[in-house]
């Protein structure tokens, strides 16, 4: 059965200080890793796919990375802005994504 | 470009009761996904819908369906509403399965 685990649950940071997420995964034939934001109330928003190991995505201030056994959001320089739920999901068989937990960062100024 | 939108936003509704949530996904978009999300099970994948056929199903109850129209549209139902079917509801869309766009969510509360 696909499984995706994330850790911390939780992250609080200082503005400035820089910290990275991860996201450990174990699925049969990964189609794509996709990392999310959402906000409270808010649906998920569609920050990076990753394909293969090896791979690195860069936004702003995230970048993303993929083993085959793991992904890592990391955060430079974090602003109280980047404060949300990040949620890590893998797609496999079918097109369902399946989610991990999310790990809920708070950045204070 | 418009992204996907979900109707209605909120929804009370009792228990025993059905209900139907909508969404629109983006323009070009063939294929549409619903997820549930609650706090104790996060996001759960519920179905996906390809040219008006569910190409995939997840493991709820027979009493989640959903259907999808020429236009993309889709509409997912629940029927005899149970108080554990309080979530927030999700759609997603893509043009074809890959990269998956969400929509702000349908929030449900079953009393």
């Amino acid at each position: 059965e696909d499984q995706v685990t994330q850790s911390p649950e939780a992250l609080r940071l200082q503005e400035g200080e820089s910290s990275s997420l991860n996201c450990s995964y174990t699925v049969s034939g990964l189609r794509g890793l996709f990392w999310y934001r959402q906000d409270p109330g808010k649906g998920p928003e569609f920050l990076f796919t990753l394909y293969s190991a090896g791979e690195e995505k860069e936004k702003e201030r995230l970048k993303a990375t993929l083993t085959k056994k793991e992904s890592f959001l990391h955060i430079t320089a974090p602003k109280p802005e980047d404060s949300a739920t990040y949620l890590c999901a893998v797609q496999a068989s079918g097109n369902k994504l399946v989610f991990g937990a999310g790990t809920i960062l708070r950045v204070k100024s | 470009k418009a992204g996907v939108t979900q109707t209605p936003r909120y929804l009370i509704k009792t228990r025993g009761q059905q209900v139907t949530l909508s969404c629109s996904p983006i323009s070009g978009h063939r294929s549409v996904s619903w997820y549930q999300q609650t706090p104790g099970q996060g996001l759960q994948f519920l179905f996906e819908y390809f040219s008006e056929t569910q190409r995939n199903k997840g493991n709820f109850p027979g009493r989640f369906s959903g259907r999808q129209f020429s236009n993309s549209r889709s509409e997912m139902n629940v029927s005899t509403l149970e108080l554990g079917d309080s979530a927030l509801y999700l759609c997603a869309s893509s043009r074809s399965g890959e990269t998956q766009y969400f929509g702000p969510g349908t929030r449900l509360l079953v009393l």
